[in-house]
């Protein structure tokens, strides 16, 4: 079975801070790994994914996730967090080239000044 | 640039009035989904479609139905809205060959009173 846990509901940083967001994945198969992040009274925009190439993905805005196969792993990381990165961040399992996507249940992000 | 277009962004209705949420895509891609986001359950799959004439249910699909008569438009329609539908629809795309990447519009906010 497929499953996606993200481990935080909310994560509060200060602005210049750390993001850390913490996803982890159950897959029989070998997955393609998304993460999106939806501002407010937006629809979900990718920020990166993984796909069985190399394991530390760059995406939009300074993010970056590493896939961690031995600790089914994605986490998402920024070295410092903006005010305009408070959103909302999902996390999703592909499996088969998108035959069943599982979405984590989000995270919010605060960033405070 | 391709995109999705959703109409209405915001509809306000009674409980049991036909309501009709349009999906318009310039992406050209086969598979198009409808989801639902609502607190606490995150992202819930209500129909999708891989193809012309095809259409499938999700995961929460009582009391909807989709028709998909072009490549470019998945129209949600709810036979008979019930407050428990009050929520945010996404419209999501996906082309048929690829990594499982999602496409998504900017979402319709249903309200139904």
């Amino acid at each position: 079975a497929q499953s996606v846990t993200q481990l935080d509901s909310h994560v509060s940083v200060s602005e210049g801070t750390p993001v850390l967001l913490r996803c982890n994945y159950s897959s029989s198969y070998s997955p393609s790994l998304f993460w999106y992040v939806q501002h407010p009274n937006k629809g979900l925009q990718l920020l990166l994914k993984y796909t069985s190439a190399a394991t530390l993905v760059k995406g939009i805005n300074g993010f970056e996730a590493e896939f961690k196969k031995s600790e089914t792993s994605f986490h998402l990381t920024k070295p410092s967090a903006h005010m305009s990165d408070a959103a909302e961040y999902f996390c999703v399992v592909s499996i088969t080239g998108g035959f069943k996507t599982i979405f984590g249940a989000g995270t919010r992000l605060f960033v405070k000044a | 640039d391709a995109e999705i277009t959703q109409s209405p962004r915001h509809k306000i209705t009674e409980t049991g009035r036909q309501v009709t949420l349009a999906c318009h895509q310039t992406w050209n891609h086969n598979n198009m989904f409808w989801y639902r986001q609502d607190l606490g359950h995150g992202l819930r799959l209500i129909h999708y479609s891989y193809g012309v004439q095809d259409t499938n249910k999700g995961e929460v699909s009582d009391g909807y139905s989709v028709s998909r008569s072009n490549t470019e438009d998945l129209p949600l329609t709810l036979e008979s809205a019930a407050s428990s539908q009050t929520s945010v629809y996404f419209c999501a795309t996906r082309p048929t060959r690829g990594t499982g990447e999602l496409f998504f519009g900017e979402g319709s906010r249903l309200t139904v009173l």
